[in-house]
């Protein structure tokens, strides 16, 4: 049973640039979501995707999109990139249809942002 | 925004000692989530309980959930040093959907 995966591990960009990163849910899953996490502080909610539309939105600025492909998988896009962007980004999976998506979510590993 | 607050913000122990975490959250909610995370990296599921649920149960975890007071907590017993890590109370509610609200976290550090 394949559980969340992220790519890449890590990533080094610098100002202005634009970055994707991409999550494959665990097997069975169809939701995905996205979340920050600043050093120090707890994961915060960026936004969800569900039958390939942005479902729910966090306090992110419009510089944070996202995409969901059929397969399920996702991309999170940032551009214009700040230096306060640098955070893990960790993506999460749930199966919506399992009682209304009110069911544990499960994490991937993270990708390592770091702008300079 | 975050949600809940885990008190205390760091717990130092010895192996077998017990390690309680506290969570406090500010609106009604739908589930609780405890996740791990060691060094920076994913996090991992360690239970969920829901708002009509008061205690729960996994293996050396314990959950309580006391809505009246908007409050949870995690208890570790017979902590071991491969329980050192970072801890998050997340929660759910009707108004933010599915979307997890997390808090800053409690750092255990367990010495042996």
């Amino acid at each position: 049973d394949a559980g969340v995966t992220q790519s890449p591990t890590h990533l080094i960009k610098t100002r202005g640039q634009q970055v994707t990163l991409r999550c494959s849910p665990k097997s069975g899953h169809d939701t995905v979501s996205w979340y920050q996490q600043a050093l120090g502080q707890g994961p915060q909610f960026i936004f969800q995707y569900y039958e390939e539309e942005e479902r729910q939105r966090g306090n992110f600025p419009d510089r944070f999109s996202g995409h969901q492909f059929p397969n399920y998988s996702s991309e999170l896009n940032v551009n214009a990139l700040l230096l306060g962007d640098s955070a893990l980004y960790l993506c999460a999976s749930i199966n919506r249809r399992v009682a209304g998506g009110q069911s544990t979510q499960y994490f991937g590993p993270g990708t390592r942002l770091t702008v300079l | 925004s975050q949600q809940g607050e885990e008190d205390p913000q760091a717990l130092s122990i010895q192996e077998g000692e017990n390690a309680t975490m506290n969570c406090s959250y500010k609106t009604s909610i739908n589930n609780l989530q405890w996740y791990r995370q060691n060094s920076g990296r994913g996090l991992v599921h360690l239970i969920l309980i829901r708002s009509n649920e008061r205690e729960k149960h996994s293996g050396r975890l314990r959950v309580t959930l006391d809505t009246s007071k908007k409050s949870s907590s995690l208890l570790i017993t017979a902590s071991r040093a491969a329980d050192t890590a970072s801890y998050f109370c997340a929660t759910d509610s009707r108004q933010a959907g599915t979307a997890l609200i997390f808090g800053k976290g409690t750092t255990l550090s367990v010495s042996s």
